[in-house]
């Protein structure tokens, strides 16, 4: 198994562009999440879903978009990037049933807003 | 402010120690913690969890201690290898849609 497949792993923007990460589970997991973790910080929630076509907001939204078309994929949307969305970005899904597995992270895509 | 918090930022033990990794929590409502262990340049890693209706649970040389009373988690690692050396984070969940929150983490280094 692949587990959670994040691309890319490294990214630059400029300030104002915009950009996808992808994130693709072949689990089929129904509850996906995005977390974004900043240098020495645990990771902040962004965005999750329970499934296909239903997403909702977590601890740090802003200026991010998601979309949830597939039970497979979740794309993660930076639109007009900014240099606080440095950070790096894990894309994790659950089953639901956590219990002795826990959540499967990705390896997390490196971006920076220059 | 972060309510899953760390007592200590760094960890640094001697090889074949036991590591004590420790975790406050503040909501009283949360019903399953998790601890992650993050190499460098990786994603965190699944070690152990449990639920709130246990006090605790072993794993292959780790062992997690859940205290309701005082809001305290901690995570013993028996017989320290220097590759335990990581972050480690404890997590929560605190309803429904399993959101996890996390810690800051905790910095092991294990000196050979």
């Amino acid at each position: 198994n692949a587990g959670v497949t994040q691309t890319p792993k490294f990214r630059i923007l400029k300030i104002g562009q915009s950009m996808t990460l992808q994130c693709a589970q072949d689990m089929n997991h129904n509850y996906m999440y995005w977390y974004r973790q900043d240098p020495g910080m645990g990771l902040k929630l962004i965005y999750y879903s329970v499934g296909a076509g239903i997403t909702d907001k977590g601890e740090v939204p802003n200026g991010y978009n998601v979309s949830r078309s597939t039970t497979e994929d979740f794309p993660l949307r930076l639109e007009l990037a900014a240099p606080s969305q440095t950070s790096v970005y894990f894309c994790a899904s659950s089953s639901g049933q956590a219990f002795n597995y826990g959540y499967t992270f990705g390896s997390g895509t490196r971006l920076t807003v220059v | 402010g972060e309510s899953v918090g760390l007592h200590l930022p760094t960890l640094s033990v001697q090889e074949g120690d036991n590591s004590i990794i420790n975790c406050a929590y503040s909501n009283s409502a949360s019903d399953y913690f998790i601890w992650y262990k993050q190499e460098s340049g990786k994603g965190p890693q699944f070690i152990i969890d449990i639920r709130s209706n246990m006090d605790k649970r072993q794993g292959q040389r780790v062992t997690v201690l859940l205290n309701k009373t005082v809001k305290h988690l901690s995570l013993q690692i028996a017989a320290t290898q220097p590759g335990d050396s990581a972050v480690y984070f404890c997590a929560e969940n605190r309803g429904s849609n399993y959101k996890l929150t996390f810690g800051k983490g905790t910095l092991l280094t294990v000196n050979p």
